[in-house]
């Protein structure tokens, strides 16, 4: 069965970089879109974008397309997030998350790793 | 962009009652609509695709329905263990998500 698994500093300085890895057991990347979600204090889910192992074609929601890139390493069976530029509006829980096709995008997901934007 | 909006925002209710969450698109989406159940601290579930197809190993109570821009998702008999935060999301376009309905036992 598969598990997805997000790491990475939860703590990132405003204007810095985050960036997150998200560690996938127990089946391959092919074949699958790789996404990334977040969810602010109090706030309902944002989908950030999503990779396409197949093609590594991106996708990036406009309101982050700017600063966001997605990507993947096949070997070490990880998918990446890079968000630049951060603010406290950055703060959140951040889910990777993966589906076989667009109608089902997010099918399986990781438990979610919080990351907090401060000083 | 297309915009989502659900309604209630919250509701409660007691056990065994019949629940109706309702989801709107700002525009055709067709089908490409799916449901998700997020309870706290716990990664969001997928409970339904496509507007209507219940995913393996949801409760058969769950259902989901409608087509364009009207949806709906409807709990039939109401359990402890649904209480939870519930959204929709488009898959047409860029994967909005829905503001969200929180369901609370009475």
């Amino acid at each position: 069965q598969v598990q997805l698994q997000e790491s990475g500093p939860g703590l990132v300085k405003p204007s810095e970089t985050l960036s997150l890895t998200c560690t996938v057991s127990g089946d391959s990347l092919t074949n699958y879109y790789w996404s990334w979600i977040r969810q602010s204090p109090g706030k309902g889910l944002e989908w950030i974008g999503y990779v396409y192992y197949n093609s590594g074609s991106t996708s990036y929601s406009p309101s982050l397309k700017s600063r966001v890139t997605i990507s993947e390493h096949t070997s070490k069976s990880q998918f990446f997030l890079e968000l630049r530029s951060v603010t406290a509006a950055d703060t959140a829980v951040y889910y990777c998350a993966r589906g076989k096709t667009r109608n089902a995008l997010l099918r399986t997901w990781g438990q979610g790793t919080l990351v907090t934007v401060s000083s | 962009d297309i915009q989502m909006t659900q309604s209630p925002s919250s509701l409660s209710a007691s056990v065994g009652d019949r629940v109706t969450i309702t989801c709107q698109a700002s525009q055709n989406i067709r089908n490409y609509l799916n449901w998700f159940q997020h309870k706290p601290g716990r990664a969001p579930r997928l409970l339904i695709s496509d507007a209507s197809n219940l995913e393996t190993g949801v409760p058969s109570r769950f259902r989901g329905s409608g087509s364009g821009t009207d949806f709906t998702l409807t709990i039939s008999s109401l359990q402890p263990e649904d209480v939870a935060t519930y959204y929709c999301q488009e898959c047409d376009d860029l994967f909005t998500f829905g503001p969200g309905t929180k369901v609370d036992i009475k």
